[in-house]
């Protein structure tokens, strides 16, 4: 089955303590993103990665680093996670040039205390 | 922030209605895209409208997109209970991959 998946699902840690949520594709996609979503915000790219080893900021990249060494793999590193990082983050894929429909992971919900 | 911004933000309808969601946005795009979320769950793409198209169908869906107004509305015929999620729009400026999406519009159907 094509998909995206995410983990962990759930998360809660606290201040500073460096975590990882790792996203996996199994489409070939070449592009892929993350998201967070707030109550009131929608959904906000932090990052992005449109090939092996090419990454960009996205609107809310502060306090995120992001690696793409694979092409089905994008995790997402909080290496001193803050109460404000608190939310629900969301991974994505799309084909590439031409192919703009996104594919969502289900989502992982991370409470930092 | 280039943001979009969904109109309105709530939606209570009868089984059967029409809803109608409204979308508006800064700059301009390559295409704009709805997706469809039910409850804190993964988004769902629903239909994408490309910037030189000022309509489109897929089955009970029909999207429209004004780019001299940088405004799009999304038209659900015929609504089912099955229909109660959070819609969003989402602008894509250039055809890379940044994605843009608005605050969303929150959908209910009654049975």
């Amino acid at each position: 089955e094509a998909q995206v998946t995410q983990n962990p699902r759930y998360l809660i840690t606290v201040t500073g303590k460096k975590l990882t949520v790792t996203c996996s594709q199994n489409m070939n996609h070449e592009y892929m993103s993350w998201y967070r979503q707030d109550p009131g915000l929608g959904l906000r790219q932090i990052y992005y990665s449109m090939n092996v080893e090419v990454t960009d900021k996205g609107d809310v990249p502060e306090g995120y680093k992001v690696s793409r060494k694979e092409k089905r793999n994008f995790p997402l590193i909080l290496e001193s996670p803050s109460p404000n990082q608190t939310s629900l983050y969301f991974c994505a894929s799309r084909p590439g040039p031409g192919g703009y429909e996104q594919y969502f992971g289900p989502g992982t919900r991370l409470t930092v205390t | 922030s280039q943001q979009g911004e969904e109109d309105p933000q709530a939606l209570s309808i009868q089984e059967g209605e029409n809803a109608t969601m409204n979308c508006s946005y800064k700059t301009s795009i390559n295409n704009l895209q709805w997706y469809r979320q039910n409850s804190g769950r993964g988004l769902v793409h629903l239909i994408l409208i490309r910037s030189n198209e000022r309509e489109k169908h897929s089955g009970r869906l029909r999207v429209t997109l004004d780019t001299s107004k940088k405004s799009s509305s999304l038209l659900i015929t015929a609504s089912r209970a099955a229909d109660t999620a959070s819609y969003f729009c989402a602008t894509d400026p250039t055809g890379a991959n940044n994605l843009f999406f608005g605050t969303g519009t929150r959908l209910t159907v009654i049975p």
